[in-house]
């Protein structure tokens, strides 16, 4: 498939524990974002990767919150210390450079018991 | 608060109606997106506009972006039960990768 891939699709945690989302961008495409979306909320920017340069973190809600790209393309989104208003689905997308139309992934559901 | 505020949160209609979503702020965007996502699905991108006063007709939906850049609309004529989804616009603002997002109309087309 050349869409935008994540895993895992769904993913049940215990509070306290750590967890890993990854997400595997179109070939070529320079940027990168991450979102999460909650119940009967609209999308929540997260973070957004182009490049080589540093990051727009501006949108982690917490320091518990990190995320980083590897080689240019594949990125991980690392939730510590999971709590339950962490639950909610995070959705990745990536694009051919900032302000390109956006192509999101099927996002990983997340469920912090 | 969001931004952008989309009304009705929920919408339930019988194939064969029209339907009209509208998303509102008090922002200015230098553009505007429509998405529609399915369950399990991310969104998909439906339209963008840019012009103040544009309108867009895609097959039977038709989009319109207020002339101060603040609004938009979403119309679709002759609902079809493949309309179901969740519309969600997204405005633009001064960074041009950083979205807006509203939180969505769900749209429910009945057979």
């Amino acid at each position: 498939g050349a869409g935008v891939s994540q895993s895992p699709s769904n993913k049940v945690t215990e509070k306290g524990k750590d967890v890993e989302l990854r997400c595997d961008p179109i070939s070529g495409h320079t940027a990168l974002y991450w979102y999460r979306q909650s119940l009967g909320q609209g999308l929540e920017f997260l973070i957004y990767f182009q490049g080589n340069s540093a990051p727009d973190k501006s949108g982690l809600p917490s320091d518990r919150f990190s995320a980083e790209r590897t080689g240019g393309s594949v990125s991980t989104l690392t939730i510590q210390r999971t709590q339950q208003e962490d639950s909610a689905v995070y959705l990745c997308a990536s694009s051919f450079g900032g302000g390109h139309e956006q192509f999101f992934g099927p996002g990983t559901r997340l469920t912090v018991l | 608060t969001q931004l952008l505020e989309q009304s009705p949160q929920f919408l339930s209609i019988q194939e064969g109606e029209n339907l009209t979503v509208y998303c509102n702020s008090s922002s200015v965007f230098s553009s505007l997106q429509w998405y529609r996502q399915e369950p399990g699905e991310g969104p998909v991108l439906l339209v963008t506009v840019v012009t103040g006063g544009e309108v867009k007709k895609l097959k039977r939906l038709t989009f319109q972006f207020g002339d101060a850049r603040k609004d938009s609309s979403l119309h679709i004529t002759a609902a079809q039960t493949g309309d179901t989804g969740l519309y969600l616009c997204a405005g633009d603002g001064n960074d041009d990768y950083k979205l807006s997002f509203g939180a969505g109309t769900t749209v429910t087309v009945r057979a």
